[in-house]
């Protein structure tokens, strides 16, 4: 089975400058995921979609970064206009609930840097 | 709000060692991952557990529901295991751990 897929793997950008990333979840994973990983932390959840409603966005920094799923499938996740301490890696997970248990399957995430 | 606190947060060992991560957790949950990071890369799950213990090559991982612990052991260390070990758990949603940095050194 396909795994999830990101791309780009790694960005780097100047400060002020707009990013996007793309996310392609497991075929039929109904729930989907974008996590920011700063260096030396944990991943922290950003936005949950289920389908192509979202699900929780409350650690999403609305000012700055948006993210969509418009069709239940492929996701992008944006930053306009990036800052410095946006440098991370951007974990995109997809997840399929079975036995009552939800199972998450990451992609190998975008490394962004700021400059 | 889970808390998910991991032991050590950083470990160097030599080729061959037994290694073991510690994780603990604050309330209780319906399942426990570890997770896998190497430097660049994105994250590889390697368990996910609700109790008892699970094995898989030299990596093995147990959890104590009782006392809200679990561990990852690995046997014989070889220097490709170097990775950050990450621990989340699965209550209201998904907990990390600030993951253990270990480096298995030749």
């Amino acid at each position: 089975e396909a795994g999830v897929a990101q791309s780009p793997r790694y960005k780097i950008i100047e400060k002020r400058q707009s990013v996007a990333f793309w996310c392609n979840p497991i075929s039929g994973h109904a729930t989907l995921y974008w996590y920011q990983q700063i260096l030396g932390q944990g991943p922290k959840l950003l936005i949950q979609f289920q389908n192509n409603g979202v699900v929780d966005d409350s650690q999403l920094p609305k000012d700055r970064f948006s993210a969509e799923r418009l069709k239940g499938v492929d996701s992008t996740l944006k930053i306009q206009p990036a800052k410095l301490e946006d440098s991370a890696v951007y974990l995109c997970a997809s997840s399929l609930v079975r036995g009552g248990i939800d199972t998450q399957y990451f992609g190998p995430g975008t490394r962004l840097t700021v400059l | 709000k889970n808390e998910v606190e991991q032991s050590p947060q950083n470990l160097t060992a030599q080729e061959g060692e037994f290694i073991t991560i510690n994780c603990s957790y604050s309330v209780g949950i319906s399942a426990l991952h570890w997770l896998q990071q190497h430097p660049g890369g994105g994250i590889v799950s390697l368990f996910m557990l609700s109790s008892g213990k699970k094995k898989h090559g030299r990596l093995i991982a147990t959890i104590n529901i009782q006392e809200k612990h679990s561990s990852l052991h690995i046997t014989a260390s070889h220097p490709r295991d170097s990775a950050v070990y990450i621990c989340a758990v699965t209550a209201d949603g998904l907990t990390f751990g600030k993951g253990t940095h270990l480096i298995i050194q030749p």
